[in-house]
């Protein structure tokens, strides 16, 4: 079956602009989570959603970071008014149920901030 | 929160040997997940151990898990050029928490 899948897989935008990056979870999936990834590092935990509801947004950076999954799939990353330090690979999982069960990751966008 | 510290940050052996790599964390976890990253793309899940378990396989990988220790360790056996990637431990407690890695290479 598919997997769980990101788009785009790699945005240049420019220091100042908004952006969205998009995952489509795996199919019935209720869990969905967002992680940052920057080189050299492990992938950092940002957003958890149970189905349409932040259900731990913690790792969130700051305010300029927001994430929506208003039918309780697909969701979206949004980061306003960029900074050439939120450049990293954007990766989203889903679970079946809640985050004790094993996550499926996707492939990652891949954010150049200029 | 807490995340897992993988160790070495680096090996690299010759095909055919085991490669063997630590995670060690420092509360209490429901589960611990190890995965596998190649070239800073996506991860892909290997295996998951519960807090009550202590040793799992999956082909030629072999997980164990000591809570009194606090730590993981993940064995590739017979290893292949393919293995050739960064892994992780996930650290599932109150949120998936993941280390630096272990750089794995694979040298035929």
């Amino acid at each position: 079956g598919a997997g769980v899948s990101q788009t785009p897989s790699n945005k240049v935008t420019e220091k100042g602009k908004y952006v969205e990056l998009r995952c489509d979870p795996i199919s019935g999936h209720t869990a969905l989570y967002w992680y940052r990834q920057s080189l050299g590092q492990g992938p950092e935990f940002l957003i958890y959603f149970q189905g349409t509801g932040a259900a731990d947004d913690s790792g969130l950076p700051n305010d300029r970071f927001f994430a929506v999954r208003p039918e309780g799939s697909v969701s979206t990353l949004k980061i306003q008014r960029t900074e050439r330090g939120d450049s990293a690979v954007y990766l989203c999982a889903s679970s079946l149920g809640g985050r004790q069960e094993t996550q499926y990751f996707g492939p990652g966008t891949r954010l150049l901030v200029l | 929160s807490q995340q897992g510290e993988e160790d070495p940050q680096a090996l690299s052996i010759q095909e055919g040997e085991n490669a063997t790599m630590n995670c060690s964390y420092k509360t209490s976890i429901n589960n611990l997940q190890w995965y596998r990253q190649n070239s800073g793309r996506g991860l892909v899940h290997l295996i998951l151990i519960r807090s009550n378990e202590r040793e799992k396989h999956s082909g030629r990988l072999r997980v164990t898990l000591d809570t009194s220790k606090k730590s993981s360790s993940l064995l590739i056996t017979a290893s292949r050029a393919a293995d050739t990637a960064s892994y992780f431990c996930g650290i599932s407690g109150y949120a998936l928490n993941f280390g630096k890695g272990t750089s794995l290479l694979v040298t035929p």
